[in-house]
């Protein structure tokens, strides 16, 4: 079974600190591809960053970056400088790159607070 | 250009009503995607459309729930006779092509349905 955990259900930072948010997951793909969602009060996911498995290179848009440890399963989300817009739950995602339907599993998520 | 939306925005029903929601993917995307996220979980997913293939129906947790999605825009969600457990937010996706996993799947605000 393909699974996706993330073990911290909350965390908070003060604000232009950083945090790192982890997620695993389990799958005997090679081929597949990982995606941190922002669903903020307005329950509106947005994609913060994605990977794809193949590629080594961590993928990182401008304060938002990944640790990706594919031996280990390990896909963390690091936010630096934090801002209060980044208040959200954060959830991690994986779907298989063979899959024909693109269906995404996800972890339980991250309630993130940046504090003031 | 205009995103996902889904109606109604909040819905309130009886235990043994049938409910229907509704979800307008972003023009052009051909796959449409349906998850449900009960209280403190991540996202399940439910159902996902590709143009005019047959739909992946793994996810439907019961003969109760059905979809449908016409002329391959507009989707519907239905649930008979709901049951106090089928509360949740119902949240709806689209994508260019479900064929390819990289492509990033856009959510609408999602349907926060309430079985009293």
């Amino acid at each position: 079974a393909q699974t996706v955990t993330q073990s911290q259900p909350e965390m908070s930072v003060q604000e232009a600190e950083t945090v790192t948010l982890s997620c695993t997951y389990d799958t005997s793909e090679n081929n597949y591809y990982l995606f941190w969602y922002k669903q903020p009060p307005s329950r509106q996911m947005i994609l913060v960053i994605r990977q794809e498995a193949y590629k080594q290179q961590n993928a990182t848009e401008n304060r938002f970056s990944v640790n990706f440890q594919k031996a280990a399963k390990s896909f963390s989300l690091k936010i630096s400088d934090s801002q209060l817009g980044d208040t959200a739950m954060y959830f991690c995602a994986f779907n298989v790159g063979s899959s024909n339907t693109g269906k995404l599993i996800f972890g339980q998520g991250t309630t993130l607070q940046v504090k003031p | 250009g205009a995103g996902v939306s889904q109606s109604p925005s909040n819905k309130v029903t009886e235990k043994g009503k049938d409910v229907e929601l509704r979800c307008d993917p972003i023009s052009g995307h051909t796959a449409l995607y349906w998850y449900r996220q009960s209280l403190g979980q991540g996202l399940e997913f439910l159902i996902y459309f590709q143009g005019n293939s047959a739909p992946d129906k793994s996810g439907l947790p019961s003969d109760r729930f059905s979809a449908e999605r016409t002329g391959g825009s507009v989707s519907t969600l239905t649930i008979q006779r709901t049951q106090q457990e089928d509360s949740a937010v119902y949240l709806c996706a689209s994508s260019l092509r479900g064929l390819y996993s990289y492509n990033e799947q856009f959510f609408g605000p999602g349907t926060r349905l309430t079985v009293l």
